[in-house]
């Protein structure tokens, strides 16, 4: 089992639709999960960060955590073009070992 | 504030070479990690230090090594290099030694090993 995993992809959604992004981890005294967006051929960009069950909003942007279920999401409201990347979930187990998914790519089709 | 930094952008070597990349914490940050990065996959966690102590390594051999300075800037020396070795290396600062803190990636350094 892998210690964080994500449905790869690729999703679509068209401009102005939520996009959903889902992430799952395997250890249960993991305290803090990050999201990340990488554009192709640029260095991953921190977009939000959530530490407590429930949601956390910031923009366009909402974190969803679930401890219970291992659970972590983003949802990205009123999408747009510029939204296309490739989304990273990130979460530092209890060994202080930092990490990351695969991925999901999205692309917002105009 | 200063972003994180990393040199060189670039580098080309040949297996069985040595390298060193070298990454410039964020303005009051203590906390570097490194990260290899193979194309189409996630960040994968090679190590981290915190004031100067390396603080957590993932699974990688111990030809990876690194070093932190007293600035919090730091180095990621490979030995030996293999063909596998070719990746995004990237470097992330945070304020503190625990993995509960965000991190800000620099550009990254594009390794190939022919």
């Amino acid at each position: 089992q892998k210690e964080v995993e994500q449905n790869s992809g690729p999703l679509s959604v068209p401009e102005g639709a939520i996009a959903s992004l889902n992430c799952t981890y395997s250890d249960r005294g993991s305290q803090s999960f990050f999201w990340y967006r990488q554009y192709s051929g640029k260095s991953p960009e921190l977009i939000m960060s959530i530490y407590s069950n429930g949601d956390k909003e910031d923009g366009r942007f909402t974190a969803q955590l679930n401890k219970a279920s291992q659970y972590v999401s983003l949802l990205i409201r009123d999408s747009q073009p510029s939204d296309s990347a490739t989304y990273l979930c990130a979460v530092p187990n209890t060994g202080n070992q930092f990490y990351f998914g695969t991925g999901t790519s999205l692309t917002v089709i105009p | 504030e200063t972003g994180v930094t990393q040199s060189p952008t670039h580098l080309i070597k040949t297996r069985g070479q040595q390298v060193t990349l070298r990454c410039s914490s964020q303005s009051g940050h203590n906390t570097v990690s490194w990260y290899q990065q193979a194309l189409g996959q996630g960040p994968q966690f090679i190590f981290q230090y915190y004031r100067e102590e390396e603080n957590g390594r993932g699974n990688f051999p111990p030809r990876f090594s690194g070093l932190q300075f007293p600035n919090y800037s730091s180095e990621l020396n490979v030995n030996a290099l293999e063909l596998d070795d070719s990746a995004l290396y990237l470097c992330a600062s945070s304020d503190g030694g625990r993995g509960y803190y965000e991190q800000y990636f620099g550009p990254g350094t594009r390794l190939t090993v022919t």
